[in-house]
């Protein structure tokens, strides 16, 4: 079984559209984060949230909307895509302070 | 200027060769961490350090962390194509009771051991 799993993997989508990622875990955290990775490999977290709360919210466009339904899902919302939005994306969770584990990605490319 | 900086950005060796990759922040770390992440892939958890002085190893990768907590190497023996990817130093910067478990990245260093 996945620890962290995403949907979807890829997702290509034009310009102004609206999408989202899902994200769940089954290991049983408190802790979930969404990260991004843009095209130089750098890896900044945008929210965490801690058993449904939010916690972290950087500092990300008001376009980006975490939405955690429970404990063990954390999705992301995104409107009005921009091309700047294009990078991966990765969820993650923790419970204490080791963030050890990481989802697979989503790679989102904006055309 | 970033708060953890890796060097180097790009490594390429021979196979057995031996390496290492260095992570430097101007803070105290609280936690640091080292993952792994291969292409299309996501990030595998290597070893965390916590303490002053600490050293982990796990098969032929050690990492330390310094005394002063500002800065830790992974150090590869024998170098496998196996070991090929992309090598990310996270930290902890908060620590005690505010830590939030967010984590600052490196840049990352990108690795490719030539059979």
């Amino acid at each position: 079984d996945t620890a962290v799993s995403q949907t979807p993997k890829y997702l290509v989508t034009q310009m102004g559209n609206d999408k989202s990622i899902k994200c769940e875990q089954n290991l049983g955290h408190d802790t979930m984060y969404w990260y991004k990775q843009d095209s130089k490999k750098f890896l900044k977290i945008m929210f965490s949230y801690n058993n449904k709360e939010l916690i972290i919210n950087e500092t990300v466009p008001n376009r980006f909307s975490p939405k955690s339904p429970d404990k063990a899902h954390l999705n992301l919302h995104i409107n009005s895509l921009e091309l700047g939005d294009s990078a991966v994306y990765f969820c993650a969770s923790s419970q204490g302070q080791a963030l050890a584990f990481f989802g697979q990605g989503t790679r989102l490319t904006v055309v | 200027s970033q708060e953890l900086e890796q060097s180097p950005q790009s490594l390429i060796v021979q196979e057995g060769k031996n390496l290492t990759i260095n992570c430097t922040s101007s803070k105290t770390l609280y936690g640091l961490y080292w993952y792994k992440q291969k292409y299309g892939e996501g990030l595998i958890f290597l070893m965390m350090l916590q303490k002053g002085g600490e050293e982990k190893s796990h098969e032929k990768i050690t990492a330390k962390l310094d005394e002063k907590k500002q800065q830790s190497s992974l150090h590869i023996t024998a170098s496998q194509p196996s070991h090929a990817g992309i090598y990310l130093c996270g930290a902890d910067m908060t620590g005690g009771s505010g830590n939030t478990g967010k984590l600052i990245f490196g840049q990352g260093t990108t690795l490719q051991v030539k059979p």
